[in-house]
């Protein structure tokens, strides 16, 4: 079982909006909807941003939206403000024995 | 109050043993799906293992790169999740994060708690 593909990096100017991308395999994200993001601000544990594809825990703000398409999720950021610029990732399960689940390498995002 | 609490880090040899704790506050222990996860120096999140309520039979399942090494167990009297990890490799040192699982997703996550194994 290996990573999910993100990209390494994504940035956007304050006011824009931005997508980071989850690729996997028809095993894990194409396979469940259990695919969830999380932010983490340098120094900090991560916190869940996303859950179930497109769900939002409470407090959450709903400049934040997740949708999945086949093997490949998306996390948008709509209204870009400068307290979300962060570390981003994605995980799925994998329903796996060796691998229950599994997380992307990480996207960081710079508010230009 | 802080829902998750680890403790029990440290610098450890190669070989060695070290057993991490995680002090669970605010909710209802019992009843959580807790896992572990770590994080590498600059890497990204790994999954390590979890282990399920007892009422749901309060099995464990781990990644393949600590099974055999590592075990979780849980004392719900104490409200207390651990780590024992066993021939700890150098690939090991990380941050080790108790968190709580539902539906697929971390909710709760602890502050971490560094453990390095180097000579």
């Amino acid at each position: 079982q290996s990573a999910l593909t993100q990209p390494a990096s994504v940035s956007g100017s304050p006011g824009q909006s931005i997508t980071i991308s989850c690729t996997g395999t028809s095993s894990d994200i194409g396979h469940y909807n259990y695919v969830s993001w999380y932010q983490q601000h340098p120094g900090k544990a991560p916190k869940l941003m996303i859950s179930e594809v497109s769900n939002r825990p409470s407090g959450i703000s709903n400049r934040f939206s997740g949708s999945k398409s086949g093997n490949t999720a998306s996390l948008t950021i709509s209204g870009l403000q400068a307290e979300d610029e962060a570390d981003y990732y994605c995980s799925s399960y994998t329903g796996s024995s060796t691998l229950l689940y599994v997380f992307g390498g990480g996207t960081k995002v710079t508010v230009l | 109050e802080v829902p998750l609490v680890e403790s029990g880090g440290g610098l450890v040899k190669p070989g060695g043993s070290l057993t991490v704790s995680c002090a669970a506050s605010g909710f209802t222990f019992s009843n959580a799906w807790m896992n572990w996860v770590r994080q590498a120096p600059g890497e990204g999140l790994e999954w390590v293992g979890l282990i399920k309520s007892k009422t749901n039979g309060g099995t464990t399942d781990y990644a393949a790169p600590v099974k055999g090494r590592f075990t979780i167990s849980r004392d719900d009297s104490k409200n207390t999740l651990y780590l024992q990890m066993n021939s700890l490799q150098t690939e090991d040192t990380a941050v080790y994060y108790c968190v709580t699982e539902s539906l697929g997703a971390f909710h709760v996550w602890g502050q971490g708690t560094v453990v390095t194994v180097s000579s």
